[in-house]
């Protein structure tokens, strides 16, 4: 019973390509988000969506686009992939209403050659 | 900006020992959480305090929070070796969105 859901876990690509990574919650929240996580571990919110409505958008290139086609689902498409991309992608969830505890998928290792 | 500064970057305890990791943070927050990153896996929350709370317990976790010197810090007592992780304390502020620290690494050895 995996609460949040990640696939792939593992991404490896040429600069350039198009790339998507899917996202599934089976908790029932109302709200998710993707994270990157940098080589030092820094962990940097990018989007954030409330019953697929986009509220969070923070400083990311727009060759990354999420989209949210129901509320259990926020994949990330990014275009255009450069070698700076290469990070781990997280997603997570929480439910709206409360204090903002967030559930974190295992996560999706990208590498960009 | 990066919103939380975590201390210390690195910890090594022996198993028993107690593990203590500071965090600080810049802005008003609604409230500090605490999550722990095994390698290679996802973030598991394990506390949440509140701005109005100064202390919390959840088993062998305490957190303390002093908003007036804007910090926190996570206390794990009798550490384990299945403790060896990273630590990240997590703002949450006006905009409500989670704002991570640098994290700590904690390794516990036998």
């Amino acid at each position: 019973d995996t609460a949040v859901s990640q696939t792939p876990k593992y991404l490896v690509t040429q600069m350039g390509n198009d790339k998507s990574i899917k996202c599934e919650q089976n908790l029932g929240h109302d709200t998710m988000y993707w994270y990157k996580q940098d080589s030092k571990k820094f962990l940097k919110i990018m989007f954030s969506y409330n019953n697929k409505e986009l509220i969070i958008n923070e400083t990311v290139p727009n060759r990354f686009s999420p989209k949210s086609p129901d509320k259990a689902h926020l994949n990330l498409h990014i275009n255009s992939l450069e070698l700076g991309d290469s990070a781990v992608y997280f997603c997570a969830s929480s439910q709206r209403g409360g204090p903002d505890t967030q559930y974190f998928g295992p996560g999706t290792r990208l590498t960009v050659l | 900006s990066q919103q939380g500064e975590e201390d210390p970057q690195a910890l090594s305890i022996q198993e028993g020992e107690n593990a203590t990791m500071n965090c600080s943070y810049k802005t008003s927050i609604n409230n500090l959480q605490w999550y722990r990153q095994n390698s290679g896996r996802g973030l598991v929350h394990l506390i949440l305090i509140r701005s109005n709370e100064r202390e919390k317990h959840s088993g062998r976790l305490r957190v303390t929070l002093d908003t007036s010197k804007k910090s926190s810090s996570l206390l794990i007592t009798a550490s384990r070796a299945a403790d060896t992780a990273s630590y990240f304390c997590a703002t949450e502020g006006t905009a409500s969105k989670l704002t991570f620290g640098t994290g700590t690494r904690l390794q516990v050895t036998l």
